[in-house]
């Protein structure tokens, strides 16, 4: 029982190259979240997925786009770097939208 | 004024002592109230849940909400080093379609 999984846990990407971010959970969680979190602050919602199918945006969506492959993936996708998404990204699950999260390991992503 | 506010830190407490985190919310309609900590580094991990008002105890945390006042706390009894972390407080309220809003965190030093 992995928990939830990410990849790449490193990136460093040119301004303007495009990249996807992967997540999945094995806990048969229903609910889908993308975090990122600059520093000494907290985690801002970039998108989340409610149950599968569904998609909604979260508080700094701009730039972003994510697909939920299936029960299990959530993928992020950033079509064209910019300087300002250099951050730490993690990707979350939860049972359902209003209980606990369970986050993973994050990506480091740099953008030059 | 931020969705959700924590204690400016770094907050140091000696080995042995209670520490002591606070957390203000701005929605009177937030149902689901969460702690989490976050080691340098590393990913956020739940300690505890509280949903409704009064007291939650696990071990030597201890949650407590009061939701007329807007407030929700986690004291931590015989502080240990290694609770030398940052606690996040995170918010969920049922007007905004469930979506977790997280404070900027305190960071806590336990000195031995």
């Amino acid at each position: 029982n992995a928990g939830v999984t990410q990849t790449p846990k490193f990136q460093v990407l040119k301004t303007g190259q495009s990249m996807t971010l992967q997540c999945a959970q094995d806990m048969n969680h229903n609910s889908m979240y993308w975090y990122r979190q600059d520093p000494g602050m907290g985690l801002r919602l970039i998108y989340y997925s409610a149950s599968e199918g569904t998609t909604d945006k979260g508080e700094v969506p701009n730039g972003y786009n994510v697909s939920r492959l299936n029960k299990r993936e959530f993928s992020l996708r950033l079509e064209s770097a910019a300087p300002s998404q250099t951050s730490v990204y993690f990707c979350a699950s939860s049972e359902a939208q209003r209980r606990e999260q369970y986050f993973g390991p994050g990506t480091r992503l740099t953008v030059t | 004024q931020k969705e959700v506010e924590q204690n400016s830190g770094p907050l140091s407490v000696p080995e042995g002592a209670i520490a002591s985190l606070n957390c203000t919310y701005s929605d009177r309609g937030s149902q689901s109230f969460f702690w989490y900590r976050q080691y340098s580094g590393k990913s956020p991990e739940l300690i505890m849940s509280i949903y409704s008002n009064g007291d939650k105890e696990d071990g030597r945390f201890t949650a407590q909400l009061n939701k007329a006042s807007q407030y929700v706390s986690l004291l931590i009894r015989d502080s240990q080093p290694s609770d030398s972390a940052t606690y996040l407080c995170a918010v969920i309220s049922n007007t905004n379609a469930g979506k977790s809003t997280f404070g900027d965190g305190t960071t806590l030093t336990v000195k031995p």
